[in-house]
This record gives structure tokens, C-alpha cells and sequence, in this order.
């Protein structure tokens, strides 16, 4: 089982640019949860996919869109890149809570993005 | 809402030490815990959890947390530290759905030997 997956590693993008993200669940997992890490600080969540639909968001501006595919896997986009916009991208996956126990989220090792 | 404080953003200890990391919590419903740790250049791997069953939570590589309501706190300890524990330490909490995690600003655990 190679786990959650997420490519590229490293992007460097210009100010004003877009940027697409993507990440691949571990095996058998169908939600997918996005973060962003700023440099020195804890993971920000952005944003939940499940069932291909954005389920729960954090506070973070609309240029930060996604999609998740019927495979699962999912994309993060974001417009319009701005400085502050640098950071580690982390995707989580995790089997849909069925309210009986606690399904593990495990996390890919990043996209570390800079924006010049 | 919720929110977690991670007191000591770098902790240092001597090889055999005790270890020793705080994480306060703020939540409006009952909370599920978290503690995870990451390696440089990797993602977060979970260490332990609290979900409303026993309060002393045990974990892997020997850390164990207690889940004090009275003081909102989530400590994480491991008796005895190891080079192999340093690295940088996240308290999360969760609502109990789990859609949404808020993590804590990280602890930097350094091993002295």
C-alpha cells in the first residue's frame, strides 16, 4: 500500500499565477481533507471533499478551489498566487466516519509551494 | 469553536529524560485529541488519540497523553527520551465528526545526548 501520495514535491510559481495540486488517497480511503502549513506554524485546514462534493471549509478565500475525482483522488487549485500564498500542502485521506468508531486520517508528505 | 495552544514552540531534553509537552484546548462541544508528530520533509504520522473512552491515552514509541477536562489539557509525555524522538510535535482537535482538524503551532522537540 503506498499510502496517500501527492505530486508534485516542489513548485516554484510567480505572483499572479495558478497552481494545481493533486493528491491520491491511500487505498480504500474516500474523503479527502486539505492543508496548508506556513512556515513555523501548525496545518490550516482548507478544505474536505466527499463524494466528489466540498463538505467542510476553513477560512480561506475562494481562489483556494478543489475537486475530487470518482477515483477518489483529488486537486487543489489556487488563483492568483500571492506571496503568503508559500507553503507545505498537505492532503489527508480517511474513510467516511460512521459515527460508530474513529477513522485514522493519514497524511501525504506535502507539496512544499513557492511563489516568487 | 475550537482552538489548541501549544505552550513552548522548542523543548530540549537530555537523552533519558523525561518529555514533557503541553497542549490546552478550547472546544464547544465535547473534543476528540490528537497528537501527531513530523519529521523533517515528511507528513504527519498520528501518535496517539483521545475519543471519549479511557482518559490516559497510550501511543506509539512510548508516548502517552492524559485527557484533563477540568484543565482543558492534553499533555504529551514519554518517560524516558530518545534521538529518535526529535522532531516537531502537533496537538489537534477535532469536533466530533471529524471533517475538521485545528492544529496547534507545533512543539520542536530537541535530544540532547
Amino acid at each position: 500500500d503506498a499510502g496517500v501520495t501527492q505530486s508534485p514535491t516542489h513548485l516554484i510559481k510567480t505572483r499572479g499565477q495558478q497552481v494545481t495540486l493533486r493528491c491520491s488517497p491511500k487505498s480504500g480511503h474516500d474523503t479527502v481533507s486539505w492543508y496548508q502549513q506556513a512556515l513555523g506554524q501548525g496545518p490550516q485546514f482548507i478544505f474536505q471533499y466527499y463524494e466528489e462534493e466540498e463538505r467542510q471549509r476553513g477560512n480561506f478565500p475562494d481562489r483556494f478551489s478543489g475537486h475530487q475525482f470518482p477515483n477518489y483522488s483529488s486537486e487543489l487549485n489556487v488563483n492568483a498566487l500571492l506571496l503568503g500564498d508559500s507553503a507545505l500542502y498537505l492532503c489527508a485521506s480517511s474513510l467516511e466516519w460512521t459515527g460508530s468508531s474513529y477513522n485514522e486520517q493519514f497524511f501525504g508528505p506535502g507539496t512544499r509551494l513557492t511563489v516568487l | 469553536a475550537q482552538s489548541v495552544t501549544q505552550l513552548g514552540s522548542h523543548v530540549s531534553v537530555s537523552e533519558g529524560a523525561l518529555v514533557l509537552l503541553r497542549c490546552n484546548y478550547s472546544s464547544s462541544v465535547p473534543p476528540y485529541l490528537f497528537w501527531y508528530v513530523q519529521y523533517p520533509n515528511q507528513g504527519l504520522q498520528l501518535l496517539l488519540k483521545y475519543t471519549s473512552a479511557a482518559t490516559l491515552v497510550k501511543g506509539i514509541n512510548g508516548f502517552e497523553a492524559e485527557f484533563k477536562k477540568s484543565e482543558t489539557s492534553f499533555h504529551l509525555t514519554k518517560p524516558s527520551a530518545h534521538m529518535s524522538d526529535a522532531a516537531e510535535y502537533f496537538c489537534a482537535v477535532s469536533p466530533n465528526n471529524f471533517n475538521k482538524f485545528y492544529f496547534g503551532s507545533g512543539t520542536k522537540l530537541n535530544v540532547k545526548p
